[in-house]
């Protein structure tokens, strides 16, 4: 069975920065894409952050770009987002989601900013 | 940006009948490869979004038959067959043809 299981949220405040780590099983990390989602208070979906198989490429929004890092360690079976300077408007839940043929998303974790 | 626009639903729906959402793209989702990149998921209150349809028409295992995926390359319906307590939530279509990779804004269904 495919788990992804989000962790490292909390409250923090602005500029601070907060990594994020999603440790993945029931399927082979190494070839897949892993991607974070994130989705503010009672708001809809929105991408954050892209990394391929073997972690040679990333994508990012103009949102996030230049403050976050996607990274993920094939070896642990477990993806990073390294998000620094926060801001208040990046408080939301953070998922994780890995794409195969279809996507499998974990259960979310949620990260605050605010003084 | 591919921008994607969903439609909203004449809620609430009555059980037992069926409901249709709507989703376009700003671009055509249809690769070379045949496939659209496509997605629906289902948000229930509290839980994270659920896989019910990718490649814009393959269900994903688990998931009921009453729920079933068309469209052409920017035009997309997802179609739920007599409506139950368990479908209410927001339904979110999603491409990943490109990036950045973008969502709609979602439909609410709620049930009579």
């Amino acid at each position: 069975e495919v788990q992804l299981v989000e962790s490292g949220g909390g409250l923090v405040q602005p500029g601070s920065p907060l990594k994020l780590s999603c440790a993945a099983s029931g399927f082979t990390f190494s070839s897949n894409w892993l991607n974070w989602i994130r989705q503010a208070p009672g708001k809809g979906l929105e991408w954050v952050a892209s990394i391929n198989p073997d972690g040679s490429s990333t994508y990012y929004p103009d949102t996030v770009k230049g403050r976050f890092v996607v990274s993920k360690d094939n070896a642990k079976n477990t993806g990073y987002l390294q998000m620094n300077n926060l801001r208040s408007e990046d408080t939301a839940m953070y998922y994780c989601a890995r794409r195969a043929a279809r996507w499998d998303w974990g259960q979310g974790v949620m990260v605050t900013v605010s003084s | 940006d591919i921008v994607m626009t969903q439609g909203a639903l004449p809620n609430p729906v009555p059980s037992g009948e069926s409901a249709s959402i709507t989703c376009q793209s700003s671009k055509s989702l249809l690769h070379s490869n045949g496939k659209t990149y496509l997605n629906w998921y289902l948000q229930r209150p509290g839980q994270s979004p659920q896989l019910l349809i990718y490649w814009m028409s393959t269900r994903a295992s688990g998931v009921s038959d009453r729920f079933s995926g068309s469209g052409s390359g920017t035009d997309f319906t997802l179609k739920i067959s007599s409506v139950e307590a368990e479908d209410v939530g927001v339904y979110y279509c999603q491409q990943f043809l490109e990036y950045p990779l973008t969502f709609g804004s979602g439909t609410k269904l709620e049930i009579k």
